[in-house]
């Protein structure tokens, strides 16, 4: 299973864009990569999914480079409620799902 | 979003007790997991169930550890003769297993867990 790195922790302030990387270097030929967050005592909750390139929804965008051996998690204008904790994930199935230990995002008023 | 329940929201039993920790998915999927994360720790894998049987499990998932899916709705996790170390959340989460116009293979959706205090 591909091993992912993440900062531990960042801050932001209300209204700027955030962006969180990762780094799977061992990612192989057939792993997604997911984006989950997670608030205290709430279950992790899904929030972007891609393979390669780039990938956009209604609440983030994910930047995959060519080499896929990391991803971007773009946050355009955080709010207070975007504080949590981010985890990104590697996988080929959806029976392996191991989690890092993620980003702590506080986002500052 | 598929809707999971778990049930209880705590427990709270004594060392050496048994636990069942139920899973109620309101539509119906093919995969089952559970996970647990310990209070200031990462979340971990320990079990993924499909058609009725374990298709994968972690280190953690060891004898004192069990899931069946009783009824065909309910999924359960049990824990025999429960350890301090095993107090923690616990989370089951679902996957239908298929590329969908809405989420995709590897989108797990995630219950609100049960927390778990052993005694």
């Amino acid at each position: 299973l591909a091993k992912t790195t993440q900062p531990i922790s960042m801050d932001s302030y209300e209204g700027q864009e955030v962006n969180i990387t990762c780094s799977h270097n061992n990612i192989a030929t057939n792993d997604y990569i997911t984006w989950y967050q997670q608030f205290p005592s709430q279950g992790p909750r899904f929030i972007i999914q891609g393979y390669k390139t780039k990938v956009t929804n209604e609440v983030a965008s994910l930047f995959i480079p060519a080499d896929r051996k990391s991803s971007t998690l773009s946050l355009p204008r955080v709010s207070l409620s975007d504080t949590a904790v981010y985890y990104c994930l590697v996988g080929i199935t959806g029976n392996q799902f191991y989690f890092g230990t993620g980003t702590s995002l506080t986002v500052i008023p | 979003e598929p809707e999971v329940t778990q049930t209880p929201s705590h427990q709270v039993t004594q060392m050496g007790q048994e636990v069942i920790l139920r899973c109620v998915p309101i539509s119906n999927h093919l995969y089952f997991y559970w996970y647990r994360q310990i209070l200031g720790q990462k979340v971990e894998f320990l079990v993924s169930f499909y058609n009725n049987e374990i298709s994968e499990k972690s280190e953690i998932f060891d004898d004192q550890f069990s899931v069946e899916r009783p009824d065909g709705s309910n999924f359960t996790l049990k824990i025999r003769s429960t350890k301090l170390e095993d107090s923690a959340m616990y989370f089951c989460a679902i996957n239908n297993g298929l590329l969908h116009l809405e989420f995709s293979y590897n989108e797990q959706f995630f219950g609100p867990g049960t927390r778990l205090t052993v005694l």
